[in-house]
């Protein structure tokens, strides 16, 4: 059965802060899609990034960047420079390749930015 | 343009009711979802669904059902409503199964 880990609850920063949210995940299916979903506090699910099981190269955008490693099944995400605006659940997510996409979320980790 | 919308936004309603929650895509995509989030913010896949394939988590009770009219909808209908079903329940449709899912605002069902 497959499983995603969020270890980290809640994080405060400062603003200007580097923060890294790690994300472990569980499957044993050798084709599988992970994800990662930011929810503000309005409340919607915000898609992030995408990453499937055979493509392990980093990836950044802006002030956002993901390291992706098979070896110890692990999908952190990491912001740069933090700002207020940051301030979010963020969800880690994974889906198998037989079962019909459904996802199986992590528990989320909150994020505290504060100025 | 919104591209997965969900009505309505809240319900409240009483124990031992029906209600149903309304979810349309813009998007063009094949497979539709929903997902509960609790008050913890847990989310739990309930059902993903496309025009030819149902697949439901096994945990959902049969209370649950999802009624698709057409592959640009996917209803969820409860029946005989309980406190525990009191939740945010969120839409969400992906174009294959490969891509990512994008989601509804969410409707937060408050059960009396």
């Amino acid at each position: 059965a497959q499983k995603v880990t969020q270890a980290q609850t809640e994080i405060s920063v400062v603003e200007k802060e580097d923060v890294t949210l790690d994300c472990v995940y569980e499957t044993r299916d050798t084709t599988y899609y992970l994800f990662w979903y930011k929810q503000p506090p309005s409340g919607e699910l915000v898609f992030l990034i995408r990453r499937n099981s055979f493509d392990e190269q980093n990836e950044i955008s802006g002030r956002y960047s993901w390291n992706f490693q098979k070896s110890t099944s692990s999908f952190n995400f990491t912001i740069t420079a933090s700002q207020v605006v940051d301030s979010a659940v963020y969800f880690c997510a994974l889906s198998e390749g037989y079962a019909g996409n459904m996802l199986t979320f992590g528990g989320g980790t909150r994020l505290m930015v504060k100025p | 343009d919104t591209a997965v919308s969900q009505t309505p936004k809240y319900l409240v309603t009483q124990m031992g009711n029906d209600k149903s929650i309304k979810c349309e895509q813009n998007l063009g995509h094949d497979t539709m979802y929903w997902y509960k989030q609790d008050s913890k913010k847990f989310l739990k896949i309930m059902f993903s669904y496309n025009n030819k394939e149902l697949i439901i988590n096994e945990t959902v009770p049969n209370r649950f059902s999802p009624k698709s009219p057409d592959k640009a909808h996917l209803n969820l209908h409860i029946n005989s409503l309980e406190l525990g079903d009191s939740a945010v329940y969120f839409c969400a449709s992906s174009q294959d199964r490969a891509y990512e899912q994008y989601f509804g605002p969410g409707t937060r069902l408050t059960v009396t």
